[in-house]
């Protein structure tokens, strides 16, 4: 099965940038997405397809993927963007979607 | 809006059986296959069963294979899954997701709904 790793943690001052990886095995060829899960709530989608945004999602979401790596960049953090955040493939192999470890998200 | 509820959750012994009930609204509920996530208390997401728009089609986890049984009544827009010989380790919040239409995201949630497996 596909294996996504990510950072237990990252953190960052508010107004600052916040990078979040998530390596797996030339998952450049893969679409990936992402969510965040704040404390006692469910996930939501904030980048899709590696770089789209849903509808309400804040322009400061972005994403890339290359390679062996993708990343969530979340510019001019905010107190409220302090989250888990998981990344997702689709499995082709097994079909069926794949999430990463997530990643906690400290605004200091 | 579009909105998904579960319920069904609660206390069960171990070994003993629960049905989750998820219900959806605010969308064509039969146009879009439908996904169950577990997260067990503080780790994280981990999928559990998926089933196609029309209910012909089901994957599970390796974890719930044998044990948990997905289905849903597109009539009653309402998604499933009946989970048997319950252990432990089945202990976790059940989220229920739709797959994004021709795509393989899930957007958006349910709030969940808690098993608890304890004797």
């Amino acid at each position: 099965s596909y294996v996504l790793t990510q950072p237990p943690s990252v953190s960052v001052a508010p107004g600052q940038t916040a990078r979040m990886t998530c390596g797996g095995n030339n998952i450049g060829s893969q679409s990936v997405h992402w969510y965040q899960q704040k404390p006692g709530q469910a996930p939501v989608l904030v980048v899709y397809n590696d770089s789209d945004r849903p509808s309400g999602i804040p322009e400061r979401f972005s994403g890339s993927n290359s390679g062996n790596t993708a990343t969530l960049t979340i510019s001019r953090v905010e107190a409220g963007d302090e989250a888990d955040y998981y990344c997702q493939v689709w499995d082709s192999s097994s079909d069926h979607p794949v999430f990463g470890g997530g990643t906690k998200l400290t605004v200091l | 809006q579009v909105q998904m509820v579960e319920s069904g959750g609660g206390l069960v012994k171990p070994g003993g059986s629960l049905r989750l009930s998820c219900a959806a609204s605010g969308f064509t509920f039969s146009d879009y296959y439908m996904s169950w996530i577990r997260q067990a208390p503080g780790k994280g997401l981990e999928w559990v069963s998926y089933i196609s728009s029309s209910g012909t089609t089901m994957y599970y986890a390796d974890s719930v294979k044998g044990r948990f049984t997905i289905s849903r009544d597109n009539a009653k827009n309402s998604l499933y899954l009946q989970m048997n010989s319950l252990r432990a380790e089945d202990t976790a919040v059940y989220y229920c997701a739709r797959r994004g239409f021709g795509a393989n995201w899930l957007d958006p949630w349910g709030q969940g709904t808690l098993v608890t497996v304890s004797s």
